[in-house]
C-alpha cells in the first residue's frame, strides 16, 4: 500500500522559531511537493523537487525553504516562523511524466499553529 | 497562480441523489483530475481525465471534459453519506498540479 507520511500532524511553534516539517514516501516517486491549504485559498504550491537535491519554487515559496537529500524524503523549513504561516501543510509525491502517471498521492498533513 | 475554479462552492443534497461539480480552468492542460479531502485530511486522487479525452466513469463517478470550453464536471451518482467531503479539480501541464479552491459537499442521511 502506498504511503506518504508527515512527521506530525498537530504542531505548534512560537513566532521566530526554526521549524522543520518532515514528509516521507515510500513509493520510490521522483516528484515531490510541498502545499499550504488555507480556508477560500485552497492549496497553493510552496516548493516542489524533481529529483534530489533539485528544488524549484512554487507560488508562494517567501519565508520557506526546502531539502531534498534522500529521494524518499523532502523537508520542508520555516526558517523564522510568523503567525501568518499558521496553516495547514501537505506534502504529496508522484512518478514522473514519461509513466504517463500524474496522479499524486498526498500525506494527512500538518497543522501549523505558530503563536 | 490558480487554475482551477470550481462551481458551485458548496452543494447540499439528499442521500440517492447525485451530485455534479463544475469546473473551468483557463490555459492549455494535459490533463484534469479530480481529488477528495475528508474533514482534516490529505487529499485522496479519484479520477484523471487526459486532453484528448471527453469522458471517464470510475465506479459512481462520471467526469467529463470540454478543452474548447476549458471546462470539466464531476458527477457523483447514487450519493451516499460517506461521499461528504471536499472536492477539488486540479490541472496537469507536466508534473506539477494546479489546484482550485474546492467544492464543500454535504450529503444528507
Amino acid at each position: 500500500d502506498v504511503k506518504v507520511t508527515q512527521s506530525s500532524r498537530y504542531l505548534v511553534k512560537r513566532t521566530g522559531e526554526k521549524v522543520f516539517l518532515e514528509c516521507v514516501q515510500d513509493m520510490d516517486h521522483e516528484n515531490m511537493f510541498w502545499y499550504r491549504q488555507d480556508p477560500g485559498l485552497g492549496l497553493r504550491l510552496i516548493y516542489f523537487s524533481y529529483d534530489v537535491k533539485m528544488k524549484e519554487k512554487g507560488d508562494i515559496p517567501e519565508g520557506y525553504s526546502v531539502s531534498r537529500e534522500k529521494k524518499e524524503r523532502f523537508s520542508l523549513i520555516l526558517e523564522s516562523a510568523s503567525t501568518n504561516q499558521t496553516s495547514m501543510y501537505l506534502c504529496a509525491s508522484s512518478a514522473p511524466t514519461s509513466g504517463s502517471r500524474y496522479e499524486q498521492f498526498f500525506g494527512p498533513g500538518t497543522r501549523l499553529t505558530v503563536l | 497562480s490558480q487554475q482551477g475554479e470550481e462551481d458551485p462552492q458548496a452543494l447540499s443534497i439528499q442521500e440517492g441523489e447525485n451530485a455534479t461539480m463544475n469546473c473551468s480552468y483557463k490555459t492549455s492542460i494535459n490533463n484534469l483530475q479530480w481529488y477528495r479531502q475528508n474533514s482534516g485530511r490529505g487529499l485522496v486522487h479519484l479520477i484523471l481525465i487526459r486532453s484528448n479525452e471527453r469522458e471517464k466513469h470510475s465506479g459512481r463517478l462520471r467526469v467529463t471534459l470540454d478543452t474548447s470550453k476549458k471546462s470539466s464536471s464531476l458527477l457523483i451518482t447514487a450519493s451516499r453519506a460517506a461521499d461528504t467531503a471536499s472536492y477539488f479539480c486540479a490541472t496537469g501541464a507536466n508534473s506539477k498540479l494546479t489546484f482550485g479552491k474546492g467544492i464543500t459537499l454535504s450529503v444528507r442521511p
